[in-house]
């Protein structure tokens, strides 16, 4: 009865490479989150969806595009992986888009070497 | 810039020592202040919500306090499970509604 999850817990891959990470939430909650977690442990917002449309779209790499099929999943997408891109991705979910109280999946530790 | 930081970074202390953790911040009007806990190997997980200044909220040996430019978290009595990484995030008032994170205190209690 995990509230969210995520698929894989580890990922190693060579630079170049594209990859998915895919996200579950079954809370009923209307909003995702992807996140990004470097070395420094600070949390960065990437992308923010409510009701499967797109409302936070930080500065990333558009090498990095997340889809929403519907509102439980939040799957991240990731083409020409470089080694910067070596962090934890934590997916994330809330009851509305005002972002409080955000339940957090167990993280996908990402290595590109 | 909004930002927020913590210290200290790591505090270890030893099991029914009490003390207290910060959190300052500066944004351009705070909508709300959050206090998560994250254990090693795993995501953040929610523990209070601060809206204004003068707000308290206690959870067992967990109390979280606000000011106009700092939140403290309080920690009474402490045992070894309450070990773990105590993240601060704010929400600015300007924002749409995403979380400015701090970089966390790491709390190590020894029994």
């Amino acid at each position: 009865d995990t509230a969210v999850s995520q698929t894989p817990k580890y990922l190693v891959t060579q630079m170049g490479n594209d990859k998915s990470i895919k996200c579950e939430q079954n809370l009923g909650h209307d909003t995702m989150y992807w996140y990004k977690q470097d070395s420094k442990k600070f949390l960065k917002i990437m992308f923010s969806y409510n009701n499967k449309e797109l409302i936070i779209n930080e500065t990333v790499p558009n090498r990095f595009s997340p889809k929403s099929p519907d509102k439980a999943h939040l799957n991240l997408h990731i083409n020409s992986l470089e080694l910067g891109d070596s962090a934890v991705y934590f997916c994330a979910s809330s009851q509305e888009y005002t972002g409080r109280e955000q339940y957090f999946g167990p993280g996908t530790r990402l290595t590109v070497t | 810039e909004d930002q927020v930081t913590q210290s200290p970074e790591a505090l270890r202390l030893q099991e029914g020592e009490s003390s207290s953790l910060n959190c300052s911040y500066t944004v351009s009007g705070l909508r709300g202040l959050f206090w998560y806990r994250q254990d090693p190997g795993k995501g953040p997980e929610f523990l209070f919500t601060l809206y204004s200044a003068g707000e308290e909220k206690e959870k067992e040996r967990l109390k979280a306090t606000l000011t106009k430019k700092e939140s403290f978290l309080h920690i009474t009595a402490p045992k070894p499970e309450d070990s773990a990484t105590y993240l601060c995030a704010v929400q600015a008032g300007d924002s749409n509604y995403q979380l400015i994170w701090g970089a966390g205190t790491k709390l190590i209690i020894k029994p």
